[in-house]
């Protein structure tokens, strides 16, 4: 089993609403990411976990809130956003933060 | 130091012809050089991965040259597909802070029957 699970895979919301966006890896990996992309862009990294603990935080604004309950779970929390923030948000994960990193398939966000 | 600088932008090649793609990095601690593969509305798939130690790597049809001197790395599909068609990112890492993934910016692969 090589797969990143996200969901939803579309999400619409409002710039007052909150949402969370969900990521389930069972690879053992102990390494999980959330990537931001843009059209034509190439992924932007957001936040490292490493161990379930918190290693990379990449200047990200505070209405994006990243939670990793445990070994195979990570969430985003989104609160606030703006119609710039409307991406395709990425998760991955790998072994630990030297090896592949594996992809899931990615939230599209539109926020209206 | 931190940049990945990828070309050509776009790409268009008949149907069993050889695209390549290049990749130059600055940052000598980089030691993991993976290619990934993104379909329109998908994530990335890793395609191929390559470590300094190594001057080639063939995985299929996809094989990666490895310049350690000159610091540049190339994908090259061969007997390229339509289905090839894709938008392909080099990235690369490296210990000792360097750990997370330094992305090229793109290539987009049309490959014509």
């Amino acid at each position: 089993d090589t797969e990143v699970t996200q969901t939803p895979k579309h999400l619409v919301m409002g710039m007052t609403n909150k949402k969370s966006l969900k990521c389930e890896q069972h690879m053992g990996h102990r390494a999980m990411y959330w990537y931001k992309q843009k059209a034509k862009k190439p992924p932007e990294l957001m936040f490292v976990y490493s161990y379930e603990k918190l290693s990379i935080n990449e200047s990200v604004p505070s209405r994006f809130s990243p939670e990793c309950p445990n070994s195979s779970l990570l969430n985003l929390h989104l609160h606030a956003l703006q119609p710039e923030d409307s991406a395709l948000y990425l998760c991955a994960s790998s072994q630990d933060l030297l090896t592949e990193a594996f992809f899931g398939q990615g939230t599209r966000l539109t926020v209206v | 130091q931190q940049q990945v600088k990828q070309s050509p932008q776009s790409l268009i090649v008949q149907k069993g012809g050889i695209p390549i793609i290049n990749c130059a990095y600055e940052n000598t601690a980089f030691d993991y050089f993976p290619w990934y593969q993104q379909f329109p509305g998908k994530g990335p798939a890793l395609l191929i991965a390559i470590r300094p130690d190594v001057s080639e790597k063939k995985e299929g049809r996809f094989t990666i040259s490895f310049n350690k001197s000159a610091k540049q790395f190339s994908l090259h599909i061969m007997d390229s597909q339509p289905g090839d068609s894709a938008t392909y990112f080099c990235a690369a890492s490296g210990a000792g802070g360097n750990e997370k993934l330094t992305f090229g910016t793109g290539t987009r692969l049309t490959i014509i029957p």
